[in-house]
C-alpha cells in the first residue's frame, strides 16, 4: 500500500534559519508528491508539487525534489520567516487503474514555529 | 471566486445524536473527499466520491455516511455509531490533482 513518513516534530527555528523537513514514501505505481501547508484554524493549501522523478517543486522560497532512488521529497527553505509558522503535510497520490483521480495519502504533519 | 465552502465552522453535538456537515464546491470538480484530522495523526480519509451518485469508503468510514446527489455537494453525516467524533473535518475536491480544501468544521461532542 501507499504510505508517507514525515520526521517527528514540532520544529522551532529562529527567523532566517535554514529549514529542512524530511519526507519519505512507499507507493505502488508512479506517485505524484505534494507538500501542503495549514495555518491555524484553516484548511490545507497546496504549497508545491512534483509529478515525476527528479522534478523540483518550488513556491514562496520553498523547494522539494522528487528523489525516486531514495523515495524522498524533503522540503527546504533557505531563510524562514515568522509568517511560515504552520503545519506542513507531505502527501502522495497515485492514479488508479482507470486513470482516474486518486485519493491522497498524507503524512502526520509537522508543526513549524519560527521565532522573531 | 471558485472554492469549497464548509459549514458550519463550529458544531456541537450531544452524545447519541446524528449531525450533518455541509460541503459545497463551485469548481466543477468531479471528485470530492472527506478527511478527519486529529492532533498528531495527520489526515485520514473517511469517504470519497469520484462521480455523482457514487462514493467509496475510505480508511475510517465506520460511523459515517455520505451522499452525492449533485456534483456540487458532498454532505457528511456523523452518526451516533461513531465512537469518538470530536475532531476537525476537512472536505476537498479534485480534478487532475488540483486539490482544493475547505476551511474545515470543528465538531465537538458535549
Amino acid at each position: 500500500g501507499n504510505s508517507v513518513t514525515q520526521m517527528e516534530g514540532p520544529v522551532t527555528l529562529s527567523e532566517e534559519a535554514f529549514l529542512t523537513i524530511n519526507c519519505t514514501y512507499t507507493a505502488t505505481g508512479y506517485p505524484s508528491l505534494f507538500w501542503y501547508v495549514q495555518y491555524p484554524g484553516e484548511g490545507l493549501q497546496l504549497l508545491l508539487k512534483a509529478t515525476k522523478a527528479d522534478d523540483k517543486g518550488s513556491n514562496k522560497g520553498f523547494e522539494a525534489t522528487y528523489r525516486k532512488e531514495t523515495t524522498s521529497f524533503h522540503l527546504e527553505k533557505g531563510s524562514v520567516q515568522v509568517s511560515d509558522s504552520a503545519v506542513y503535510f507531505c502527501a502522495l497520490g497515485v492514479r488508479d487503474y482507470t486513470g482516474a483521480n486518486s485519493k491522497l495519502t498524507f503524512g502526520k504533519g509537522i508543526t513549524l514555529s519560527v521565532r522573531p | 471566486d471558485g472554492g469549497i465552502t464548509q459549514s458550519p465552522k463550529y458544531l456541537f453535538r450531544k452524545e447519541g445524536q446524528n449531525v450533518t456537515l455541509s460541503c459545497e464546491q463551485n469548481l466543477n470538480h468531479d471528485a470530492m473527499y472527506w478527511y478527519r484530522q486529529d492532533p498528531g495523526q495527520g489526515l485520514r480519509l473517511i469517504y470519497y466520491s469520484q462521480i455523482v451518485n457514487d462514493f467509496q469508503k475510505g480508511d475510517i468510514a465506520e460511523g459515517y455516511s455520505v451522499s452525492r446527489e449533485k456534483k456540487e455537494s458532498f454532505p457528511l453525516t456523523v452518526t451516533s455509531a461513531q465512537k469518538n467524533p470530536t475532531a476537525f473535518y476537512l472536505c476537498a475536491s479534485n480534478q487532475n490533482y488540483g486539490y482544493t480544501f475547505g476551511s474545515g468544521t470543528r465538531l465537538t461532542v458535549v
